[in-house]
């Protein structure tokens, strides 16, 4: 695709249960990054990956998030249990690289909504 | 750590009129990287402009230039000639300059509370 797509635009669940938000990066880049978006927080960084290197999870809040990108491309946030204060806006960007010269683009996010 | 402040909420201006956003920012890096992003209803983050710790000249874009003053850690955005287009959230944001392994460097965001800008016809 032409950009980053993520996937559900908006999703609302109910306290407790699991959810799976999904990010496409666009095609060639390597480095790819989540972050969320709250009112409270503002914008915060959760977590990196860098083709096929550790990524870097210190941005992430609790143990019930985790991550992970498959085949070096989509990536996979997961929330278990979700709690009302997961709610936010959660946006994913990727770069060519992870060098500080390269523009990272984001995609429209997806709305989380706990209930 | 990094932070990044934004003073400004909301700010408005008349459609062909300038206006500045303000940033200041808190590091001891020495080298480091600057952006404004520009966040429209559609949520989608779009780079406006990036500046280069390292270079005393002020980066601009079209429309967009920046007033960068490393020794007051301050980093404003300036929009001229508005148009309705520019309404959207600003975000401020700093990068470290950290290498990794392999040469690699990382480009972790940190970014500022953000500044509501509307552009009135």
């Amino acid at each position: 695709g032409a950009g980053v797509s993520q996937s559900p635009s908006n999703k609302v669940t109910e306290k407790g249960k699991d959810v799976e938000l999904r990010c496409d990066p666009i095609s060639g880049h390597t480095a790819l990054y989540w972050y969320r978006q709250s009112l409270g927080q503002g914008l915060e960084f959760l977590i990196y990956f860098q083709g096929n290197s550790a990524p870097d999870k210190s941005g992430l809040p609790s143990d019930r998030f985790s991550a992970e990108r498959t085949g070096g491309s989509v990536s996979t946030l997961t929330i278990q249990r979700t709690q009302q204060e997961d709610s936010a806006v959660y946006l994913c960007a990727s770069s060519l690289a992870a060098r500080t010269t390269d523009t990272q683009y984001f995609g429209p996010g997806t709305r989380l909504t706990v209930l | 750590a990094q932070t990044v402040t934004q003073s400004q909420p909301e700010m408005s201006v008349q459609e062909a009129e300038t206006v500045t956003l303000s940033c200041t920012y808190d590091t001891s890096e020495s080298n480091y990287y600057l952006f404004w992003y520009k966040q429209p209803p559609s949520r989608q983050m779009i780079l406006v402009i990036r500046q280069e710790a390292y270079k005393q000249q002020n980066a601009t874009e079209n429309r967009f230039s920046v007033n960068f003053q490393k020794a007051a850690k301050s980093f404003s955005l300036k929009i001229s000639d508005s148009q309705l287009g520019d309404t959207a959230m600003y975000f401020c944001a700093f990068m470290k300059r950290k290498r990794g392994a392999g040469g690699t460097s990382y480009g972790k965001l940190t970014f500022g509370q953000g500044t509501i800008l509307t552009v009135h016809p």
